[in-house]
């Protein structure tokens, strides 16, 4: 199956600050992408989905000031946590699905740890 | 709307026994349907689909499962389960139709596996 990379796999940061995570889409052109936000033993949480070349969508309670999500080409979706707090450490996983493809590949995940 | 059920958040087997994973399914529209295995601190993979072809579909490592629409059911079997089995496992369902949208997850069902 396609591979999907998303970077970094682990990340600590101080409460306050931003941390960017990368998805990149490394053997096809992923004109959908959606960002998953997973808790503890709990399942993946939606939190927005991103066209290329257009403003994310965010599911409801999702903070788009605070989750800024880019979609810049066709192999690149960036998430950016903003001013991250104790309350944003999850587990965050990207998944990328080419145009009219029935499957969504998804990346490794990122653990975040904002202390 | 879609929506997923799995039936038992935890699910213990002995090596070599039968591995049952149950996942009910809504859908207004007909689905696709997927089973996806998550190891820790890892992203998703995928473990097979439905698409509307063949009702018993064939996945990788073993697994199959059975789209049963007059149950709306889409349950996960593996004849006998391996040690490397144990793992969190998601099934998914999302419109035919597919364009932009995301998979809706069920809440997932840990297969521990004794030796």
């Amino acid at each position: 199956g396609a591979v999907v990379s998303q970077h970094p796999s682990r990340v600590i940061c101080k409460s306050g600050t931003s941390v960017k995570i990368e998805c990149r889409s490394l053997d096809f052109q992923a004109t959908t992408m959606f960002w998953y936000r997973q808790f503890p033993k709990q399942s993946l949480m939606l939190m927005a989905t991103s066209n290329e070349g257009s403003k994310a969508t965010y599911e409801q309670g999702v903070e788009k000031d605070k989750f800024l999500i880019n979609h810049a080409s066709l192999t690149l979706s960036t998430l950016t946590v903003t001013s991250a707090h104790p309350e944003d450490s999850s587990f965050y996983i990207c998944s990328a699905r080419g145009r009219g493809a029935t499957e969504a590949f998804f990346g490794q995940g990122t653990r975040l740890t904002v202390v | 709307a879609q929506s997923v059920t799995q039936l038992g958040s935890h699910v213990s087997v002995s090596e070599g026994a039968l591995v049952l994973l149950r996942c009910n399914y809504s859908s207004s529209v007909p689905p696709y349907l997927f089973w996806y295995v998550q190891y820790p601190n890892q992203g998703l993979q995928l473990l097979l689909k439905y698409t509307s072809a063949a009702t018993l579909v064939k996945g990788i490592n073993g697994f199959e499962a059975e789209f049963k629409k007059s149950e709306t059911s889409f349950h996960l079997t593996k004849p006998s389960a391996h040690m490397s089995d144990a793992a969190e496992y998601f099934c998914a369902v999302s419109v035919r139709d597919m364009g932009r949208r995301a998979l809706t997850f069920g809440s997932g069902t840990r297969l521990q596996v004794q030796p």
